[in-house]
């Protein structure tokens, strides 16, 4: 099975900061890498899919790169609606999330 | 417009079998490259995905959890079912039907529905 490691698990922020969430997968997965953010009592949302490639109607605020083991999600400028938790999944076999990182207000 | 609802019981007892259905409208798993899932997601913890049906009828399963776990499909009525054989308190979570697009992640969810297993 592979193992998806997510760091940190919890990071404090003010609107307006850069935020940076790091995916780490216990075997190459080439980029077969999506990124969730879920809100309280909802759903996951898609951000973010085969590493990099926005999911239609996300804004350009997200981003998302990385290959192989490494991956990150990066926020350039935390709006208010940003604070969530984020979840990296791996599809390079069956599927696997991480354990989530939760982004609330510092 | 994609849309997915789950649907089943609320409470169950230990031993039992749950059974969840997805019902989905905007798609048809008839499609090539389209699949639902299931996704599990316990109070307070992380998601983890259960099972997934393609359009070919194609089943892949959790390892952990692949004997407990059937996946079925009724495309005519845009539903798949889930059966959870010998229901336990971990198996408490709230699950999500999803569909798998072609990109391979799950890009549309239901709202989810909460199991609570308790005697």
């Amino acid at each position: 099975d592979i193992q998806m490691t997510q760091s940190p698990s919890t990071l404090s922020a003010s609107v307006g900061d850069r935020v940076t969430i790091t995916c780490r997968a216990s075997q190459s997965i080439s980029n077969w890498l999506a990124w969730y953010q879920q809100k309280p009592g909802k759903a996951p949302k898609l951000l973010i899919y085969k590493a990099s490639s926005l999911e239609s109607g996300v804004p350009s605020r997200f981003s998302g790169s990385g290959s192989g083991t490494e991956f990150t999600l990066t926020i350039s400028s935390l709006q208010p609606d940003d604070f969530a938790t984020y979840y990296c999944q791996q599809y390079n076999s069956y599927w696997t999330f991480g354990q989530g990182t939760k982004v609330e207000i510092k | 417009q994609i849309t997915l609802q789950e649907s089943g019981p609320t409470l169950g007892k230990p031993t039992q079998t749950l059974t969840l259905t997805c019902s989905f409208s905007g798609f048809s798993l008839n499609t090539s490259g389209v699949g639902v899932g299931w996704i599990r997601q316990p109070p307070g913890k992380a998601l983890e995905w259960l099972a997934l049906i393609d359009w070919d009828d194609d089943k892949r399963y959790s390892p952990s959890l692949k004997s407990r776990l059937t996946i079925t499909k009724d495309s005519s009525k845009n539903q798949v079912v889930l059966r959870m054989t010998n229901m336990g308190p971990m198996d408490t979570a709230t699950y999500y039907c999803a569909r798998r697009g072609p990109d391979i992640v799950f890009d549309y969810w239901g709202q989810g529905t909460l199991v609570t297993v308790s005697s």
